[in-house]
């Protein structure tokens, strides 16, 4: 499984967009790029999915380097409710495996 | 509509007792994952199924770990002879197929004393 690598916390005002970087150097040819994000008490939301082309959908935009070696999760406007953990996974559903993610915090 | 339900949200064991967790899946979808998340050190999946009524033993991270699929909705994680190590909060999630988002429950909360 391939290993990805964010950073800790980033915090952001509401409002502004949120820039989220993603390691992924070991990743395989054939492996899609996975974000979840998860809210205390609750299970992982799917946020988005992509493999080589970047991707958009009404939560979040994804842009994955030309190497895929790395990829950004883009929230456009974040707001409070999107203060979560976000979790960046490679390789099929079978295997994800979450690391400890990156704690976005939201000021109003 | 319904999304992925699991029972019991909290769940109290004594050591070396046997526990069983239900999961309650999305109508139609085929892949059905069990995952364990404690807190600081992420998530792992401990065993998934893609077939109907598949009893699948992954077993991660030893045979005590087990999960039955006796209807195509329903799944039970089994735990054998509980660990102080085996608390945690265990999540089940499934996907249309395996290459699809994959929707997770609440989780349950497993505490072995």
């Amino acid at each position: 499984d391939a290993k990805t690598t964010q950073p800790n916390s980033m915090e952001s005002n509401e409002e502004e967009p949120v820039h989220l970087p993603c390691n992924h150097s070991t990743i395989s040819g054939t492996d899609y790029i996975h974000w979840y994000r998860q809210l205390p008490s609750q299970g992982p939301e799917y946020v988005i999915h992509g493999l080589t082309s970047n991707v958009n959908n009404r939560m979040a935009s994804l842009a994955i380097a030309e190497d895929r070696k790395s990829s950004t999760l883009i929230l456009h406007r974040a707001t409070l409710r999107d203060a979560a953990v976000y979790y960046c996974t490679t390789g099929a559903n079978s295997k994800l495996t979450f690391g400890k993610g990156i704690t976005l915090s939201v000021r109003p | 509509g319904a999304g992925v339900s699991q029972s019991p949200r909290y769940k109290v064991a004594k050591r070396g007792r046997d526990v069983a967790l239900r999961c309650d899946s999305i109508s139609g979808h085929v892949t059905l994952y069990w995952y364990r998340q404690t807190l600081g050190q992420g998530s792992e999946v401990l065993t998934y199924s893609q077939s109907d009524a598949q009893r699948d033993k992954s077993g991660r991270p030893s045979g005590r770990f087990s999960a039955e699929r006796p209807e195509r909705s329903v799944s039970t994680l089994k735990i054998q002879r509980t660990e102080q190590g085996d608390s945690a909060v265990y999540l089940c999630a499934s996907s249309p197929n395996r290459d699809s988002e994959a929707f997770f429950g609440q989780g349950t909360r497993l505490t072995v004393v």
